[in-house]
């Protein structure tokens, strides 16, 4: 079957850096998606990898290692309004995106 | 450029009525999905279209109908509607190509319904 974990709950404090792990089992794949989903919210894109290695963006990173079936999302620099959920989905071999859970990602000052 | 529209963004439903949620896209994408999301919970895919005249079922698509007439609407149908079916839906698209160009999918605002 096709399954997506990360983990449901991380708390860090505001500047500090945090890593949120996502790993995936699929029918193939086409890429990573991130989002970031605040409570009552929708989601809204972070970062997509297809190919292995880390992509940067701002104070957001995403790393993929296809062979090991594993991405993470590096956060630095916390700041209060980064507390949300992050969502991870894997794009199959038919090209549907599977979702995992999401890491409610809680910020203390 | 609107992205995705989805009405309404809000609704209370007695048990047993019946409502068509509305899904719009002006980007030409040709997947477009139906979520609901249950408080504290991850996305689970009720229905999904790769393209217009094309549908197939989701994780839970009990109780729920859809429809791609065209590649710009996508409207859920909920028939006799139940407490279980209380949830935030949210509508997206996105495009993929068989040649590997993928984009991320863009939500909608979502919808709050209530069933009573």
């Amino acid at each position: 079957g096709q399954n997506i974990d990360q983990p449901t709950e991380m708390t860090a404090t505001e500047g500090a850096i945090v890593q949120i792990n996502c790993t995936y089992q699929t029918s193939g794949f086409n890429g990573l998606f991130w989002y970031q989903q605040h409570a009552g919210e929708a989601p809204t894109f972070l970062s997509y990898n297809v190919l292995d290695g880390l992509e940067e963006k701002g104070r957001f990173s995403s790393f993929l290692s296809r062979s090991k079936g594993y991405s993470y999302l590096l956060l630095k620099e916390l700041q209060m309004k980064d507390s949300a959920s992050y969502l991870c989905a894997s794009v199959d071999s038919n090209y549907q995106l599977i979702w995992g859970a999401g890491t409610k990602l809680i910020i203390k000052p | 450029n609107a992205g995705v529209t989805q009405t309404p963004k809000f609704r209370i439903l007695k048990i047993g009525q019946s409502m068509t949620l509305q899904c719009t896209q002006d980007m030409n994408h040709n997947y477009m999905y139906w979520y609901r999301q249950d408080p504290g919970m991850g996305l689970k895919l009720i229905y999904y279209s790769v393209g217009a005249g094309i549908t197939d079922k989701g994780e839970v698509p009990n109780g729920y109908n859809v429809s791609r007439s065209t590649t710009e609407d996508f409207p859920l149908r909920l028939e006799l509607a139940a407490p279980s079916q209380t949830s935030v839906y949210f509508c997206a698209s996105s495009y993929s190509s068989s040649a590997g160009m993928n984009t991320e999918a863009f939500f909608g605002q979502g919808t709050r319904l209530t069933v009573v």
